[in-house]
């Protein structure tokens, strides 16, 4: 059974780079099946898709975080990570790690996010 | 503002049905699978519905889903306490090259 784990500081200062890692067991990353995410939630609001990393290499960013954004894989210690630059107040939140599959069918672009890391919690503050 | 959009809050007591609605747009719903995940507070969010009717293993099937065009809908049959959490859908978005998410609906087991 597959699990996931973030990893990370609980606290980043504003203006710095939040890192965070997600070790997976039970499974390995460089499966070529799978889609590894980063999915961020802040306190008592919904949840927002950060962006993905593909076997190959290959990601996928939100639009809105882009510019901010790099996920990286190291399958050496089989985790993928998450780095955020230039962080404000804005980027606390709860963030997950989570793994997807992904393909096309008949029914247009199907995929899933299963399973989810328990969640870390990143508070941007001085 | 999220690209979906669910119901901020739904009830019932239990043993009722109760329906939650996400209406999107023909770049993401209208033309892609729409998921489901239950999330309890503090916890990581569950996927509970997949390509939009889908039940993974060990899901209650008082759970099912449904799309219709460019919305889907959560359906919960005889609703148990349990069955208190947030609920988000979830679809793949081709504007934005990327997943969207509904903003979450709350429901309350009165």
């Amino acid at each position: 059974q597959v699990q996931l784990q973030e990893s990370g500081p609980g606290l980043v200062k504003p203006s710095q780079t939040l890192s965070l890692s997600c070790t997976v067991s039970g499974g390995s990353i460089s499966s070529g099946t799978y889609y590894w995410s980063w999915i961020r939630q802040p306190a008592g609001k919904g949840l927002e898709w950060i962006g993905r990393i593909y076997t190959s290499g290959s990601t996928n960013y939100n639009p809105s975080l882009k510019s901010r954004v790099t996920i990286s894989e190291d399958t050496s210690k089989n985790q993928f990570s998450l780095k955020l630059s230039s962080v404000t107040a804005a980027d606390t939140a709860v963030y997950y790690c989570a793994r997807a599959i992904n393909y096309y069918d008949s029914g247009g672009y199907v995929g899933w996010f299963d399973p989810w890391g328990q969640g870390t919690l990143v508070t941007v503050s001085s | 503002q999220s690209v979906l959009t669910q119901p901020p809050s739904a009830s019932g007591t239990p043993g009722q049905n109760v329906t939650i609605s996400c209406s999107g747009s023909s770049s993401n719903i209208g033309g892609h699978t729409v998921n489901w995940y239950q999330q309890f507070p503090g916890t990581a969010p569950k996927l509970l519905i997949y390509s939009n009717n889908r039940r993974p293993s060990g899901v209650p099937d008082r759970f099912s889903g449904s799309k219709s065009g460019t919305s889907a809908s959560l359906a919960i049959s005889g609703l148990q306490s349990e069955d208190e959490a947030d609920y988000y859908c979830a679809a793949w978005d081709d504007s934005l090259n990327g997943w969207v998410f509904g903003g979450g609906t709350k429901l309350t087991v009165l």
